[in-house]
């Protein structure tokens, strides 16, 4: 049972480059999202989808893009590396919103952008 | 708007002893209250989950508690060993906003063998 499955774990990009880090689930999770882990600064939620098609906003989308075609899988495109970029992703999963849901996360992706 | 806090931020104990883990949170509308280990370099795993209707829940030697109505929770881990050493998260999804976990900033733990 994988769970949730992030590529690659680690990435170094210059400023400037575009980049798409990969998350997939196979616990048929609707809900999926994605977070950056900051010293300091906690996890603070990047974007999230509740299902194929349908994607929004967290507390720091700005130079992130995402979108959703399968259940399974949630990639997270950064379309312009900057040094603000540099932290620690990680992907979650979890059946549904709601009261009872628990969440399960990827091992995640250390990205240093120089 | 939810806040989590996490005390104390570290925490050093030696190996056998029974430990308390805290959490608060400001807004009791929530679903859930999820406990996190967090091994350096490594990524969350899911300890406990406890719903909003629920007091406590317990898993092995860790136990966890929920005061909804006071916005505080405990992780108590009994007999604590060097593999507990690891950071402790907790978090919260609320009522008003579901689709996103609150955490804390985490505990720090160090168990001394």
């Amino acid at each position: 049972n994988a769970g949730v499955t992030q590529t690659p774990k680690f990435q170094v990009l210059k400023t400037g480059q575009s980049m798409t880090l990969q998350c997939a689930q196979d616990m048929n999770h609707e809900y999926m999202s994605w977070y950056r882990q900051d010293p300091g600064m906690g996890l603070r939620l990047i974007h999230y989808s509740v299902g194929a098609g349908i994607t929004d906003q967290g507390e720091v989308p700005n130079g992130y893009n995402v979108s959703r075609s399968t259940t399974e899988d949630f990639p997270l495109r950064l379309l312009s590396a900057a040094p603000s970029q540099t932290s620690v992703y990680f992907c979650a999963s979890s059946y549904s919103p709601g009261v009872g849901t628990e969440a399960f996360f990827g091992q995640g992706t250390r990205l240093t952008v120089v | 708007k939810q806040e989590v806090t996490q005390i104390p931020a570290a925490l050093s104990v030696p190996e056998g002893e029974n430990l308390v883990l805290n959490c608060s949170f400001t807004d009791s509308a929530i679903y859930n209250l999820q406990w996190f280990r967090q091994d350096p370099g490594k990524g969350l795993t899911s300890l406990l989950l406890i719903q909003s209707s629920q007091r406590e829940q317990t898993s092995g030697r860790l136990n966890a508690s929920l005061d909804k109505s006071s916005g505080r929770s405990t992780l108590y881990i009994a007999a604590s060993q060097p593999g507990d050493s690891a950071t402790y998260l907790c978090a919260v999804s609320g009522v008003d906003s579901s689709y996103k976990l609150i955490f804390g900033s985490g505990t720090r733990l160090l168990v001394r063998p």
